[in-house]
């Protein structure tokens, strides 16, 4: 079965710092990577998508994330960091569903961002 | 345009009871998956469907159905409730291709007391 770890469970950042949150998946072939961002009761908001081509995708919101097979990860990247961000943020696979003719989501446990004045 | 909607947003229920739960996709989109979020952890695959036809299905209990309607909306059904059924139910929609990108609904709030 594919997995996707992330590492960190919660992250600090000062207001205007830079922010790196890590995403390692394991997947055979090339994947299809996600990063999902949530508000506390709220749905999942798709931030950016690595499907392939260039390693380095920009998203929504100021955010990128880069993809390196050699490391099996596609880590979240952001350079200045604004309250608003404060969240939790969920990296996924899209795995292949057992009739082969879709995806499924498989996602790792989540990073929560507390973002400091 | 509208995005994915759920209903309802919050519901109770005691165990061994029944629910429903409905998920309307985006227009134009023909496939509905349904995941569960239990608090703390990441989203669980349940089913996913397409063109009223289901094409996967997670690792989760005969307890859980669902289907798929000519209009593509869906529901999600759990008999015989349990505390641990508690969670966030997502619904996502897609296109349906398999290189799809899925967006989520607000979810809808189920506790089991």
């Amino acid at each position: 079965a594919q997995s996707v770890t992330q590492p960190d469970i919660h992250i600090t950042v000062s207001e205007g710092a830079s922010l790196e949150l890590r995403c390692n998946y394991s997947y055979g072939a090339t994947p299809y990577l996600f990063w999902y961002v949530q508000s506390p009761g709220q749905g999942l908001q798709l931030l950016l998508k690595y499907f392939s081509g260039d390693t380095l995708v920009q998203g929504i919101k100021g955010f990128e994330a880069e993809f390196k097979r050699s490391q099996s990860s596609f880590n979240l990247r952001k350079p200045s960091v604004h309250w608003s961000d404060a969240a939790e943020y969920f990296c996924a696979v899209a795995d292949l569903i057992s009739s082969g003719s879709a995806r499924q989501l498989t996602f790792g446990s989540g990073t929560q961002l507390t973002v400091l004045p | 345009d509208a995005g994915v909607t759920q209903s309802p947003t919050h519901l109770i229920k005691t165990r061994g009871q029944h629910v429903t739960l409905r998920c309307s996709p985006i227009s134009g989109h023909k496939s509905v998956s349904w995941y569960q979020q239990v608090l703390g952890q990441g989203p669980q695959f349940i089913f996913q469907y397409y063109e009223k036809e289901e094409r996967g299905r997670g690792n989760f209990p005969d307890r859980f159905s669902a289907r798929q309607f000519p209009n593509y909306s869906s529901e999600l059904n759990v008999n015989a409730l349990l505390l641990g059924d508690s969670a966030l139910y997502l619904c996502a929609s897609s296109l349906g291709g398999k290189a799809d990108t899925q967006y989520f609904g607000p979810g809808t709030r189920l506790t089991v007391l």
